[in-house]
């Protein structure tokens, strides 16, 4: 059974830059998609981007200047790092896999990890 | 990009009663290509449907999906206790793929 666990910082000043990783267990990164959403309180998920496994990345257009999402295959994780934070960048974060993506489309997430609370505040 | 909205924001409901969730696209989903999820407090959503109607491994037949176009709806035939949760759903027809903003099932 695919696991999936975020970690990073769960506070993060204003401005600094959020970076969080998520460990896949159970199965090879290799092959796969992964993603990171976010979803503030209250709110419906948001996807931010996706990595493949050879490192090809896409990020959502209101991110993209201040996304990075890179991989370590030999470490089986992936991490995000989004720059210039406010307090609008304040919500869970989760990292999901999708069976493909293209273009900035994934198709359907069906591993999620539990997500991680990140605060944004001084 | 794509904006789905999701009627109603709340629904209330008795265990044994039928659900109809509904989720309006703000342009067309071409290849029904719009999926279901569930969630429950502190946990990660819950694949449900894919393909606007196709049902994700696991999930009791009491989950329907339908729909096409700017359209769809998930249908729980007979509310369980378990299924009080919240619902979103997503289309991955067009870059960025988005969320609707959900819609809450609680008990009556």
């Amino acid at each position: 059974q695919v696991q999936l666990q975020e970690s990073g910082p769960g506070l993060v000043k204003p401005s600094e830059t959020l970076s969080l990783t998520c460990t896949v267990s159970g199965g090879s990164i290799s092959g796969y998609f992964w993603s990171w959403i976010r979803q503030p309180s209250g709110k419906g998920p948001e996807w931010i981007g996706y990595i493949y496994s050879d490192g090809t990345t896409n990020y959502n257009p209101s991110l993209k200047s201040r996304v990075t999402i890179s991989v370590d295959t030999s470490k089986n994780h992936f991490s995000l790092k989004l720059a210039s934070v406010t307090a609008a960048d304040t919500a869970m974060y989760y990292c999901a896999r999708a069976g493909y993506c293209t273009h900035g489309i994934c198709s359907p997430f069906d591993y999620w990890g539990q997500g991680t609370r990140v605060t944004v505040s001084s | 990009e794509i904006v789905l909205t999701q009627s109603p924001g709340t629904l209330s409901l008795s265990p044994g009663e039928r659900a109809t969730l509904s989720c309006r696209a703000s342009q067309s989903v071409s290849s029904r290509q719009l999926a279901w999820y569930q969630q429950k407090p502190g946990q990660a959503p819950r694949l449900l449907i894919y393909g606007a109607s196709s049902r994700a491994t696991g999930i009791p037949d009491r989950f329907g999906g339908s729909g096409s176009g700017t359209d769809f709806t998930l249908t729980i035939s007979r509310l369980e206790r378990e299924d009080f949760a919240m619902y979103y759903c997503q289309q991955y027809d067009t870059s960025p793929g988005t969320f609707g903003q959900g819609t809450k099932v609680e008990t009556k």
